[in-house]
C-alpha cells in the first residue's frame, strides 16, 4: 500500500508551548487528509478533515484555534497544537487519501506528552 | 455516514480461522467497506476493501452479502502476531469522512 510518514513519532513539550506534527504522503498525491487523536484503549476520534488548498473541516467539539491544520500541498499536512496543556497529551494520527483511490492510509502516529 | 457495529472482542487460538462480522444497515449505494488493523501505539494498517461479493488478498478475505448490510472479515490461520484491534469502516469515495467505530479486539492465544 501507499506510504504515509508522520513526524515526529513522539514529542514532549512544556505546558503553554506549541507543537507541530507533520504528515507526508510519500508516493501519492493526498487530496484529502484526516487527523485523529486516540486515548488509551479507545478508538480513533476524528478531529478534522482537510482538502488540499482549502480550510480544514473540524468535527464538533474540536477547537480550530487550538488545533491548527494546514494542507498546503498534495503531499504535506501539518497539525499544530497551540498552547498545549497536559490534557492535550494523546496519540495523534494522520491519514491520507488520493483522488483516484477509495482507501486511506495512515501514518505511524505521534505520541504527544505535555508536562 | 453509515454506522457500523462490531463485536467488542473475540478470542482465538493459533492456526484457527477468525471471522469478524460488521453490521452496517444503512450503507449507501456508493459506500465501500474497508477493514483496518491496529496494534498498540501504531497507526491503523489497511487490510482489505470491498464493495460486493467476495474480495481476497494475501492476508484476508472479505465477504459481503447481496444486501451489503453486513460484511465479514476472515483471517485464515491466525498467529499470535494477529492480536490487534480490527476496525470496519464504510464510506463513499467522494464523501469520505473516515470515522471509526469501537473496533473488535482480537486476542490470539498459543
Amino acid at each position: 500500500g501507499a506510504v504515509v510518514s508522520q513526524h515526529p513519532s513522539w514529542v514532549i513539550c512544556k505546558s503553554g508551548t506549541s507543537v507541530k506534527i507533520e504528515c507526508r504522503s510519500l508516493d501519492f498525491q493526498a487530496t484529502t487528509m484526516f487527523w485523529y487523536r486516540q486515548f488509551p484503549k479507545q478508538s480513533l476520534m476524528l478531529m478534522a478533515t482537510s482538502n488540499e488548498g482549502s480550510k480544514a473541516t473540524y468535527e464538533q467539539g474540536v477547537e480550530k484555534d487550538k488545533f491548527l491544520i494546514n494542507h498546503a500541498s498534495l503531499t504535506l499536512s501539518t497539525l499544530t497544537v497551540t498552547s498545549a496543556h497536559p490534557e492535550d497529551s494523546s496519540f495523534y494520527i494522520c491519514s491520507a487519501k488520493g483522488r483516484v483511490v477509495t482507501e486511506a492510509f495512515f501514518g505511524q502516529g505521534t505520541r504527544l506528552t505535555v508536562v | 455516514l453509515a454506522k457500523t457495529t462490531q463485536p467488542i472482542s473475540m478470542d482465538s487460538y493459533e492456526g484457527q480461522e477468525v471471522n469478524i462480522t460488521c453490521s452496517h444497515n444503512n450503507i449507501a449505494t456508493n459506500d465501500y467497506i474497508t477493514w483496518y488493523q491496529q496494534f498498540p501505539s501504531q497507526g491503523p494498517r489497511f487490510i482489505i476493501q470491498g464493495y460486493k461479493t467476495k474480495v481476497t488478498n494475501e492476508v484476508a478475505s472479505l465477504f459481503i452479502p447481496a444486501d451489503r448490510k453486513s460484511s465479514t472479515l476472515s483471517l485464515p490461520r491466525v498467529s499470535l502476531s494477529d492480536t490487534a484491534v480490527y476496525y470496519c469502516l464504510v464510506g463513499g469515495s467522494n464523501d469520505y469522512k473516515l470515522s471509526f467505530g469501537a473496533g473488535t479486539t482480537v486476542t490470539v492465544r498459543a
